[in-house]
């Protein structure tokens, strides 16, 4: 069985400063993991995913990710905010197995505020 | 331009009523998923799919039974709907195996209200 948290359910920040959403997931397999964003009123849209291969992914709209293996996270960044970026994140993993058929499992999603 | 279309956005039914949530996908895909999403708990699965007929529960199938006969559409009914099935409910498809082109995608959502 596979859990993933998501350390901080509201992050208030600034327009064009940072940005970190911290993710940490357990798993007795190895996995794949995810970033999702679902802005208001819409259904949940992919970031970024890491599968294999350099720790550091890159996503869309600036964001990128990094997979650390030994602390089992995979925090989410952006160096520089939109106001456009107000949203809910979710970190997701999916299990290797065939028998997973492509399953995710979802963090409890982390609300973003960008304030200008 | 890829879709998975929810024939409701906003829905609300009584107690004890028979709902029906519907979702089509033009991917060809053979994976699909029901999802539902409360604040604070993400999205937790419901119920799954492979194929045409088939299907397996996910983790919170209690009051709920899907549907699978066309390979493009994969209905969830709640039997006897009750106030807390009041839930975002978010249909999804992916190809089967991973590869680096695989994603989840995800329709617009049904918001319902059981009253």
């Amino acid at each position: 069985a596979q859990s993933v948290t998501q350390l901080d359910s509201q992050v208030p920040v600034f327009e064009e400063a940072p940005v970190e959403l911290r993710c940490n997931y357990s798993s007795s397999v190895s996995v794949y993991l995810f970033w999702y964003v679902q802005y208001p009123n819409q259904g949940l849209q992919l970031l970024l995913k890491y599968l294999s291969g350099s720790t550091l992914v890159k996503g869309i709209n600036g964001f990128e990710a990094e997979f650390n293996k030994s602390q089992t996270s995979f925090h989410l960044r952006k160096p520089s905010v939109h106001i456009s970026d107000t949203a809910e994140y979710f970190c997701a993993v999916s299990d290797l197995s065939k028998a997973a058929g492509n399953k995710l499992t979802f963090g409890g999603g982390t609300r973003v505020l960008v304030k200008p | 331009d890829v879709k998975v279309t929810q024939s409701s956005r906003y829905l609300v039914k009584r107690t004890g009523e028979k709902v029906f949530l519907e979702c089509v996908q033009d991917m060809d895909h053979e994976n699909m998923f029901w999802y539902r999403q409360d604040p604070g708990l993400g999205l937790r699965l419901i119920y799954f799919s492979y194929d045409v007929k088939m299907k397996e529960k996910g983790d919170i199938p209690e009051g709920y039974s899907v549907s699978r006969e066309k390979k493009e559409r994969f209905s969830l009914i709640l039997e006897s709907a009750s106030t807390n099935q009041t839930s975002m409910y978010l249909c999804a498809s992916t190809p089967p195996g991973i590869s680096m082109n695989t994603e989840a995608f995800f329709g617009q959502g049904t918001r319902l209200t059981v009253v």
